[in-house]
């Protein structure tokens, strides 16, 4: 089955730039669009961006300035980039598929999550 | 931005009791509304796509529907393993939104 895992350091400093990975077992990265989704710690869902696999992009207007999402289809790995991170950038950052079209657009699989504290 | 409201924030219930979850959208969304389920400590899990389609092995007592602007989630008898949020979430336009969670917990 496929399974989705994030990877990368467990603490930023403010002002620096958080960078996460998301490898995808189990299937191929094409033909879906891979998103990145955060939640601070007791707060609802954001959606932040997602990357198609052949490289397309759509980010959220509240971070459109500080992200950047990649995929390297060769190791079935899509990753996150968000710089001049604050305090209020802490949160559990996941990453999921999205499958469907249409109505039926929806994310129906997703990474453990990780949590990443902003923080000098 | 389309916003997403849910109601209520929380509620407590009994084991076999029959609970509703409202979620309204700020525009009309037609059936572009999924609903998930996130326990502590877990990502959320796919529950119901396109307002009212159960996803692949979610049990049937979950069930969906609304249209346009207004939409419910049901849980026909709540089950000990229910416990946990409830999130909506719009697919009709990015950035996709969700709603800010409705929290079901023990009687």
């Amino acid at each position: 089955q496929v399974q989705l895992q994030e990877s990368g350091p467990g603490l930023v400093k403010p002002s620096e730039t958080l960078s996460l990975t998301c490898t995808v077992s189990g299937d191929s990265i094409s033909p879906y669009y891979w998103n990145w989704i955060r939640q601070p710690p007791g707060k609802g869902l954001e959606w932040i961006g997602y990357i198609y696999y052949s490289g397309s992009t759509n980010y959220n207007p509240s971070l459109k300035s500080r992200v950047a999402i990649s995929v390297d289809t060769s190791k079935n790995q899509f990753s996150l980039k968000l710089s001049s991170v604050t305090a209020a950038d802490t949160a559990v950052y996941y990453c999921a598929r999205r499958r469907g079209s249409g109505s039926r657009d929806n994310f129906d699989i997703w990474g453990q999550g990780t949590m990443v504290p902003v923080s000098s | 931005d389309i916003q997403m409201t849910q109601s209520p924030s929380s509620l407590s219930a009994s084991v076999g009791d029959r609970v509703t979850i409202t979620c309204r959208a700020s525009q009309s969304i037609t059936g572009y509304l999924n609903w998930y389920q996130q326990k502590p400590g877990k990502a959320p899990k796919l529950l119901i796509y396109a307002a009212s389609s159960l996803e692949s092995g979610v049990p049937s007592r979950f069930s969906g529907s609304g249209s346009g602007t207004d939409f419910t989630l049901t849980i026909s008898s709540l089950q000990p393993e229910d416990f946990a949020t409830y999130h909506c979430q719009q697919s009709y336009s990015t950035p996709f939104t969700f709603g800010p969670g409705t929290k079901v917990d023990i009687k």
